[in-house]
């Protein structure tokens, strides 16, 4: 059964502390992704990465960090320089040569208390 | 400044009738369009998608149409069923921004209800 696996499912976090949420994808897809979701708010990306060992800045990065130690894992790590980290987080990834049609996991609600 | 604009933050609809979500969008680079389905407290699945080079794309129940000279996209579902209540998000992409990635920009969503 191919997908992508995120978790924590919920995650509830004291400010000033760093957290990191598990992507994993068993998809052999090659680039994967992180976009973040407020309310009544479109997907923002956060962070991509196209290959193993390479990842890119998306449109709002600033406050988190990403590795791609391996093609099936893109863990991402909110710190506490995110100004307003609550929020929901979706991890996707995409094949190679089907433009924009990305497989989203379940995704991870992230509430800093 | 918002590249993808769906103006309407929610839709009533009739089981039955035609829903008709719309989306505008100002990059003109922007050459493949998508739209996502999506439930509460679940990822968005995707939906159905039109490259720039056609103005019209069905499967299904649900047809997407795209305007390049308004750089408007509508999706059009028809008939409208009760298990199609859900956000409805639009997505554009400039289909060779990088080897093996697309970068998606999505627009703020529409809320569709579809009443039994």
């Amino acid at each position: 059964d191919g997908g992508i696996t995120q978790s924590p499912k919920y995650l509830f976090r004291k400010e000033g502390q760093n957290v990191t949420l598990s992507c994993e994808q068993n998809l052999n897809h090659d680039a994967m992704y992180w976009y973040r979701q407020d309310p009544g708010q479109g997907l923002r990306l956060i962070y991509y990465s196209q290959i193993v060992n390479d990842f890119q800045k998306g449109d709002i990065a600033e406050g988190y960090s990403v590795s791609r130690e391996k093609k099936e894992s893109f863990p991402l790590t909110v710190t506490s320089a995110q100004k307003n980290p609550t929020a929901f987080y979706l991890c996707a990834s995409s094949e190679q040569g089907r433009a924009g049609e990305l497989f989203f996991g379940e995704g991870s609600r992230l509430t800093v208390l | 400044d918002q590249q993808v604009k769906q103006n309407s933050p929610s839709l009533s609809v009739q089981e039955g009738r035609i829903s008709i979500l719309n989306c505008d969008y100002t990059n003109s680079m922007f050459d493949y369009f998508l739209w996502y389905k999506k439930y509460p407290a679940e990822g968005p699945t995707f939906l159905i998608s039109i490259s720039s080079i056609k103005d019209k794309n069905e499967d299904g129940r649900f047809t997407v149409f795209l305007n390049k000279s308004a750089k408007h996209l509508s999706l059009h579902i028809v008939p409208s069923q009760p298990g199609d209540s859900a956000v409805y998000f639009c997505a554009a992409s400039v289909a060779y921004s990088g080897a093996g990635s697309y970068q998606l920009t999505f627009g703020k969503g529409t809320k569709l209800s579809v009443i039994p």
